[in-house]
């Protein structure tokens, strides 16, 4: 596709019920990125891809948080066992190779997660 | 540890005047990039424009220009002529060259009015 996707757009669910996002970043950009933005809040770093290696997983607020990447490919994050702290918006944005911390990071449309 | 500040939660302005979201930011690196970003209710955020530290040009684009002060550790943007299409969140971003992470501010929720 053109830009990055997220899926799904909106997923309510219930306290102590897993769930798993899924982002596909643009074709050949290596590095892709999480991040969580709270209600009326900026965006939190929550882990970084280069490849499908994790080198800063710095941001993840808990154990119960997970991410895999697939080659240079989708990326899926993974809640446990959700608390109603975890609603939020969680963006996925995707950059192309290039000097790091320079290159613009594209962002998908995100997904919101609401946990009743 | 890098932060960034955004002080005005809101604004509003009326359709074709200017205006200018500011943003202060706190960093011990001299290479760094500083980025404004826009989110419109569809939640997608869009690059409005960046800016490398070591140039002492100010970014311009089309209606879109930042004053960039190193010294003060301030990047305002300002915003000519102003559209009802630029009713938005606006989020002043910054990242370290070398670093993987974009720290953003809280966002100044912009309204242009008819």
């Amino acid at each position: 596709g053109a830009g990055v996707s997220q899926s799904p757009s909106n997923k309510v669910t219930e306290k102590g019920k897993d769930v798993e996002l899924r982002c596909d970043p643009i074709s050949g950009h290596t590095a892709l990125y999480w991040y969580r933005q709270r209600l009326g809040q900026g965006l939190e770093f929550l882990i970084y891809f280069q490849g499908n290696s994790a080198p800063d997983k710095s941001g993840l607020p808990s154990d119960r948080f997970s991410a895999e990447r697939t080659g240079e490919s989708v990326s899926t994050l993974t809640i446990q066992r959700t608390q109603q702290e975890d609603s939020a918006v969680y963006l996925c944005a995707s950059s192309p190779p290039g000097v790091l911390g320079g290159n613009e990071q594209f962002f998908g449309p995100g997904t919101r997660l609401t946990v009743l | 540890a890098q932060t960034v500040t955004q002080s005005q939660p809101e604004m509003s302005v009326q359709e074709a005047e200017t205006v200018t979201l500011s943003c202060t930011y706190d960093t011990s690196e001299s290479n760094y990039y500083l980025f404004w970003y826009k989110q419109p209710p569809s939640r997608q955020m869009i690059l409005v424009i960046r800016q490398e530290a070591y140039k002492q040009q100010n970014a311009t684009e089309n209606r879109f220009s930042v004053n960039f002060q190193k010294a003060a550790k301030s990047f305002s943007l300002k915003i000519s002529d102003s559209q009802l299409g630029d009713t938005a969140m606006y989020f002043c971003a910054l990242i370290i060259q070398g670093a993987q992470k974009l720290v953003f501010g809280q966002g100044t929720r912009l309204t242009i009015n008819p």
